[in-house]
Formats: C-alpha cells, sequence, structure tokens
C-alpha cells in the first residue's frame, strides 16, 4: 500500500472538481485490488475493484487506474461532492491475504 | 447488502482484564477476519477464519485469541489485556470462493487503561 508514515496525506479539493488519490503498491505478484472509503466513525466501505489482468475499470464517478510497470494504483472521483469526504486507502491481495495502504483524506470544499 | 456487526462501538478496560469483542455477518460468508488500525498504518490482521472451528494466524496475533464456533459469528478475545492493545478494531467477512472483497464492520474502540 502507500508508504506508511505518522501523518496522513491530505488532498483538498473544491466540490464539482475532479480527484485523483495515488497508491504505490509494493509487490509485483499482487492479483487483485481494491478501494476502500472510510468515513469519520465508520468502518472501511468496499468502492471499486480491479484484477491486475485489467489497466482501468470504472463505477459511478470513480474509475481506477492500474499500472502494474511502477506498480501504481489510482482512483479518480468525477464531480466530487461533499459526501465524498473521507480517507480513501487501497489494499492489494498478494499471497493469502491482503495489505492496506495507510490512506488520504480527502475533503471536499464547498 | 452485507452487514457486518461488532458489539460495541466503544469500550474501556482495565490492564490485565480478559476481554471478548463479537462480530456477526449477515450474508453466509465462509471466511472472517479480525484487523485492528492505528493512526499512520495500514490495517493489520490479527486472525482469519476460513471456516467453522477454523483459525489462522495474521501478522501480528500475540496477546491474541480467536474463537469461530458458528459460520456467522467470529470474536476476538484478548487474553489479557495491555495498554499496547489500545486501538480501533475493526472485523470483516468475504465470500469463500476465489478472491473476494472484504466487508467491514463500524469498528470497536477500545482503550485498555
Amino acid at each position: 500500500g502507500e508508504s506508511v508514515g505518522l501523518h496522513l496525506p491530505t488532498l483538498s479539493v473544491q466540490e464539482g472538481d475532479n480527484s485523483i488519490i495515488n497508491c504505490a503498491y509494493s509487490n509485483s505478484a499482487s492479483d487483485y485490488f481494491i478501494w476502500y472509503k472510510q468515513e469519520s466513525g465508520k468502518g472501511p466501505q468496499f468502492i471499486i475493484d480491479i484484477r491486475s489482468n485489467m489497466d482501468k475499470r470504472q463505477g459511478q464517478r470513480v474509475t481506477v487506474l492500474l499500472n502494474k510497470t511502477v506498480k501504481h494504483l489510482s482512483l479518480q472521483i468525477a464531480a466530487t461532492q461533499p459526501g465524498d469526504s473521507a480517507v480513501y486507502f487501497c489494499a492489494e491481495y498478494t499471497g493469502n491475504q491482503f495489505y492496506f495502504g495507510t490512506g488520504t483524506s480527502l475533503t471536499v470544499i464547498p | 447488502d452485507v452487514k457486518v456487526t461488532q458489539s460495541s462501538r466503544y469500550l474501556v478496560k482495565r490492564t490485565g482484564e480478559k476481554v471478548f469483542l463479537e462480530c456477526v455477518q449477515d450474508m453466509d460468508h465462509e471466511n472472517m477476519f479480525w484487523y485492528r488500525q492505528d493512526p499512520g498504518l495500514g490495517l493489520r490482521l490479527i486472525y482469519f477464519s476460513y471456516d467453522v472451528k477454523m483459525k489462522e494466524k495474521g501478522d501480528i496475533p500475540e496477546g491474541y485469541s480467536v474463537s469461530r464456533e458458528k459460520k456467522e459469528r467470529f470474536s476476538l478475545i484478548l487474553e489479557s489485556a495491555s495498554t499496547n492493545q489500545t486501538s480501533m478494531y475493526l472485523c470483516a467477512s468475504s465470500l469463500g470462493q476465489g478472491i473476494q472483497p472484504q466487508h467491514f464492520g463500524d469498528g470497536t474502540r477500545l482503550s485498555i487503561l
């Protein structure tokens, strides 16, 4: 997942703009990836997933891009809304378990 | 929708106490997991279970045990709570076939005094 540190990376965007959240994963053998959204006081919520045989997958207002060459995953949120404010983190599946990033805190400015 | 329910949102216990955290899922999922979430760190796997009566150690099992007597219920036990076990504990479940996304409960924030 993302590099481990004491402070969450943060991202602030204007309402209506597009958001891009990035994740560098660690294992080139990872074959499945998930993006989760975690709102304050709640558990992580599944947003979208992608398998390693794909480069791009789209959902409702969200797109995940996978670049296996540089081991990079990104989440794009179109027309960001105040309800999108949360911590977003990626998870990679390798071996027999998931490994989770530390997350990016997204703040949407009205 | 999958519903993973953790019995307590907040829990305060004392050092040395035996602590039980309960988790129930309603989607007949084979797999269940316990994680802890600490500031600045990704979720860390404590224990998981692929079937009733089965358990496997995750990355940080020391000081914990688990119980899975029924398919829908997975309990995390702190044998003798210590202050370094103060954390947010998250339970998750997933289907058993192939690689599947995990669905999480809302967590139990445990404080050990």
